[in-house]
């Protein structure tokens, strides 16, 4: 069957790193998405990878592994508006979206 | 495994042609969906709330009469293109959040695969 791993909660400190890391298993790979989502709102457009590496864009990153089916979004210099839930969902051979069922980052002062 | 479904994953029709697309929770019931469209890269974008047993909420700069959405069952929602025009192209999702634990527990909000619609 085809899975999405990530943690379910992680907590950090602001103006700290935090990684949060993906692992799937999916039927065809098409790309891996990273949304942000806040309580109460739809889910914000972070990041696409669909090549191993390291994509950049102002304190978030994005990092893809296909051949070990991972990735992971890295936040530098956390602020407490970053508290909210991150999404990870895979594009399948049948541009199906997989979902992660998402990590809770908290911020603490 | 997928705990919400979707229905059909693609489809194609005619300019003017309507559509339904359902969305199911597969282990758990939700009286409560939410419908998105989503661009290519582009964040989700909230449509609508569907509502069982109740008119849906409609976000502002949605047609209602366009988009219609029936939560027939605390396990299906639907969501019907009418007179569909090659603008209405895009990759609908929904998501339905589910509640762990008794007495206030958190939700999860578990989403669907995705309906991609191409209108020819």
């Amino acid at each position: 069957g085809q899975n999405i791993d990530q943690p379910t909660e992680m907590t950090a400190t602001e103006g700290a790193i935090v990684q949060i890391n993906c692992t799937y298993q999916t039927s065809g790979f098409n790309g891996l998405f990273w949304y942000q989502q806040h309580a109460g709102e739809a889910p914000t457009f972070l990041s696409y990878n669909v090549l191993d590496g390291l994509e950049e864009k102002g304190r978030f990153s994005s990092f893809l592994s296909r051949s070990k089916g991972y990735s992971y979004l890295l936040l530098k210099e956390l602020q407490m508006k970053d508290s909210a839930s991150y999404l990870c969902a895979v594009l399948d051979s049948n541009y199906q979206l997989i979902w992660g069922a998402g990590t809770k980052l908290i911020i603490k002062p | 495994g997928a705990v919400v479904s979707q229905h059909p994953s693609w489809v194609i029709c005619k300019s003017g042609t309507s559509v339904k697309i359902e969305c199911r929770s597969l282990d758990f019931q939700a009286t409560t969906m939410f419908w998105y469209r989503q661009f290519p890269k582009q964040s989700l974008m909230l449509m609508a709330t569907s509502n069982e047993g109740s008119k849906a909420t409609y976000e502002q700069g949605v047609e209602k009469d366009k988009f219609l959405i029936n939560h027939a069952s605390l396990t299906l929602s639907t969501l019907t293109v009418t007179s569909a025009h090659p603008e209405d192209s895009s990759f609908y999702i929904c998501s339905a959040p589910r509640t762990s634990g008794s007495g206030g527990g958190t939700d999860t909000q578990y989403f669907g695969p995705g309906t991609r619609l191409t209108v020819l």
